[in-house]
């Protein structure tokens, strides 16, 4: 059982540059959720998706883009990256609210 | 707003010592509580959950306590190892927006063969 799988682990991207982090699980999980973390600021959360084709903001959603096709998988667009999202994003999925949140490992991104 | 602070930063004691970690927050108003450990370069591993309307849960040498009236949680570990060297993250999940977590910033732990 993989659990949640991102990919790519590590990327660096030249600012103005477009790319998208992978998210994938294979528990029938419904949601799923992507959070960045910074030194200092802790982990915070980008966007969500409560199911298949339902998506909502988080507290840092600006520069990034979600989409939920399936319910497996929940890729995270950047559009055109800065500097300023040089960080660790974290995937994260739940059965439902009251479950056990698991997470990836990890997939880090600087932009130059 | 929601805020999760997560006292001391960092704890270093040497092995076998039983030890408490410090978690709280603001608002009482959390559907759950979840102790996550992650590992340096590594994800989170979620430890222990508690929902908001229990007061501890156990797993092995780990004990988490929760007292919502006083917006406090407590990570309790028995018999410490250096396997247990780590950052323990607690996080609440609110009530309002259903994925919606918030974290404190971590205790950085280090345990002394």
């Amino acid at each position: 059982n993989a659990g949640v799988t991102q990919t790519p682990k590590f990327q660096v991207l030249k600012t103005g540059q477009s790319m998208t982090l992978q998210c994938a699980q294979d528990m029938n999980h419904e949601y799923m959720s992507w959070y960045r973390q910074d030194p200092g600021m802790g982990l915070r959360l980008i966007h969500y998706s409560v199911g298949a084709g339902i998506t909502d903001q988080g507290e840092v959603p600006n520069g990034y883009n979600v989409s939920r096709s399936t319910t497996e998988d929940f890729p995270l667009r950047l559009l055109s990256a800065a500097p300023s999202q040089t960080s660790v994003y974290f995937c994260a999925s739940s059965g439902d609210r009251g479950n056990t949140i698991y997470f990836g490992e990890g997939s880090w991104l600087t932009v130059v | 707003k929601q805020e999760v602070t997560q006292i001391p930063a960092a704890l270093s004691v040497p092995e076998g010592e039983n030890l408490v970690l410090n978690c709280s927050f603001t608002d009482s108003a959390i559907y759950n509580l979840q102790w996550f450990r992650q590992d340096p370069g590594k994800g989170l591993t979620s430890l222990l959950l508690i929902q908001s309307s229990q007061r501890e849960q156990t797993s092995g040498r780990l004990n988490a306590s929760l007292d919502k009236s006083s917006g406090r949680s407590t990570l309790y570990i028995a018999a410490s190892q250096p396997g247990d060297s780590a950052t323990y993250l607690c996080a609440v999940r609110l009530i309002q927006g259903a994925q919606k977590l918030v974290f404190g910033q971590g205790t950085r732990l280090t345990i002394n063969p």
